[in-house]
């Protein structure tokens, strides 16, 4: 299957500071990718489907101001979270939706801890 | 929100057929049933897909009722290494998945 890779996989940051995260569709392009993130024992929730060359989409309670979205090319969308605080500590998941369409690619994740 | 659900945990013995079942009663005639897993600390492994009709590949095989309203994923040996949660997902026509709380499967010596 093809593959999507983060960068990076794991990072520490102080309270106040801004993290970019990196997602990459590496064998194939990608118009649209999708951000989520997931706290320990919870399930995956879904927080902006990124379209290549226009505005990403947030799902509701998604502050589009502190999640920032770009995604300006075929291969890589990169979320920032602005101002991070400890309650943004969390694992970030990315995905990929397939030329096709028929599948998404997920990546292996970030681990984003706000001391 | 999500549109399935799914018992919160399993356990399969080791070489056992594992069957996982995944209600989602308010689909929608051209949404797509989508199986992946997770383990621990991973991204999401894709499993399986299917709309109508049964599907099989190397992992697994998807059953959906004929009313499609619920389907079963069968791993048909399991192993120590398929333990982690296994989540039903109904894709919505804009390609969005949206997570429900998943299976926790564990597959046991």
């Amino acid at each position: 299957g093809a593959v999507v890779s983060q960068h990076p996989s794991w990072v520490i940051c102080k309270s106040g500071t801004s993290v970019k995260i990196e997602c990459r569709s590496l064998d194939f392009q990608a118009t649209t990718m999708f951000w989520y993130r997931q706290f320990p024992k919870q399930s995956l929730m879904l927080m902006a489907t990124s379209n290549e060359g226009s505005k990403a989409t947030y799902e509701q309670g998604v502050e589009k101001d502190k999640f920032l979205i770009n995604h300006a090319s075929l291969t890589l969308s990169t979320l920032t979270v602005t101002s991070a605080h400890p309650e943004d500590s969390s694992f970030y998941i990315c995905s990929a939706r397939d030329p096709s369409g028929n599948e998404q690619f997920f990546g292996p994740g970030t681990r984003l801890t706000v001391l | 929100d999500a549109k399935t659900t799914q018992p919160t945990s399993m356990d399969c013995a080791e070489g056992r057929a594992a069957n996982l079942p995944c209600n989602h009663s308010t689909i929608s005639g051209n949404e797509y049933v989508y199986w992946y897993r997770q383990i621990h600390s991973q991204g999401p492994q894709y499993i399986i897909h299917g709309l109508k009709n049964n599907e099989t590949n190397e992992m697994a095989s998807l059953i959906i009722t004929e009313d499609r309203k619920s389907s079963t994923l069968i791993l048909p040996h399991a192993t120590l290494r398929d333990t982690a949660v296994y989540y039903c997902i109904v894709r919505l026509p804009g390609n969005q998945f949206y997570f429900g709380t998943g299976t926790s499967l564990t597959v046991i010596p």
